[in-house]
C-alpha cells in the first residue's frame, strides 16, 4: 500500500543545532507540504513543493528550508533550531487530480 | 488573506445523536472542500471531500456545501464515542490547503 512516512518520530535537540526531518511518500504525488501544529494556531504551512526542484515558502517559513531532489522525498531543515520551533511537524502529499491530501504520522520536535 | 473559520467547541452530543460541524471560508475562488478527523496525538485523517454544491453522503457522514453562502458543514449521524476527536475543515482553489483551527467534538456515552 502507498504511504507517507516521517522520521524521526520524536526528536530532542539543543538551541542552535541544525536539524533535518525526513518525509518519504510512495503515492508518487508531485505535491508535498510541511506543516507545524501548535495549540491555538492549528496547522500552519511552512514550505511546499509542486515537483522536483520546485520549492515555495508558506506562511511560517522563517528558519526553515526544504529541497526536492526526487518525487518521493521532501526533507525539512531547521538551520539553527530555536525554542520557538518546538512543535509537532506534519508532512503531507497531495494528488494533483483530486486534491486529496494525506498526512504522515508526524514528528514531535523539542528544542531545549 | 484566505481564512477558514470554525467554532473551536467543544461540541458535546449524546451517543446516537446527530453532530453538526460548521465551517465558513473567505475565498470565493475555492473549489475543493475537505473534512479531516484528528484524534489526540495523531495526524489528520481525510474523511470527506466535496466539490459541488449540495450534499454528499458516505456512511454515517454527510458533507454539505453552499458556495453562495461560503459555507460547508459535516453531519455525523448516530454519533459514537469513537467519533470524539477534533474535526478540521480545509479549503483550496488549487493552492495549498487552508485549514481551520478545528472543532473539538465530544460524544457522551
Amino acid at each position: 500500500d502507498a504511504e507517507i512516512t516521517q522520521s524521526p518520530r520524536h526528536k530532542i535537540t539543543e538551541t542552535g543545532r541544525q536539524v533535518t526531518l525526513a518525509c518519504h511518500q510512495t503515492w508518487n504525488h508531485n505535491n508535498m507540504f510541511w506543516y507545524r501544529q501548535d495549540l491555538g494556531h492549528g496547522l500552519r504551512l511552512i514550505h511546499y513543493s509542486y515537483g522536483v526542484q520546485d520549492t515555495n515558502k508558506g506562511e511560517v517559513s522563517d528558519g526553515y528550508s526544504v529541497s526536492r531532489s526526487n518525487t518521493e522525498d521532501l526533507p525539512l531543515t531547521l538551520e539553527s533550531a530555536a525554542s520557538s520551533q518546538t512543535s509537532v511537524y506534519f508532512c503531507a502529499s497531495r494528488s494533483s487530480g483530486t486534491n486529496e491530501q494525506f498526512f504522515g504520522p508526524g514528528t514531535r520536535l523539542t528544542v531545549l | 488573506q484566505k481564512e477558514v473559520e470554525q467554532n473551536s467547541g467543544p461540541l458535546s452530543v449524546p451517543e446516537g445523536a446527530i453532530a453538526s460541524l460548521n465551517c465558513t471560508y473567505s475565498d470565493r475562488g475555492s473549489q475543493s472542500f475537505f473534512w479531516y478527523r484528528q484524534y489526540s496525538g495523531k495526524s489528520p485523517e481525510l474523511i470527506m471531500f466535496i466539490y459541488s454544491n449540495g450534499d454528499k453522503e458516505d456512511g454515517r457522514f454527510t458533507a454539505q456545501l453552499n458556495k453562495a453562502s461560503q459555507y460547508v458543514s459535516l453531519l455525523i449521524r448516530d454519533s459514537q464515542p469513537s467519533d470524539s476527536a477534533t474535526y478540521l475543515c480545509a479549503v483550496t482553489g488549487n493552492t495549498p490547503l487552508v485549514f481551520g483551527k478545528g472543532t473539538r467534538l465530544s460524544v457522551i456515552a
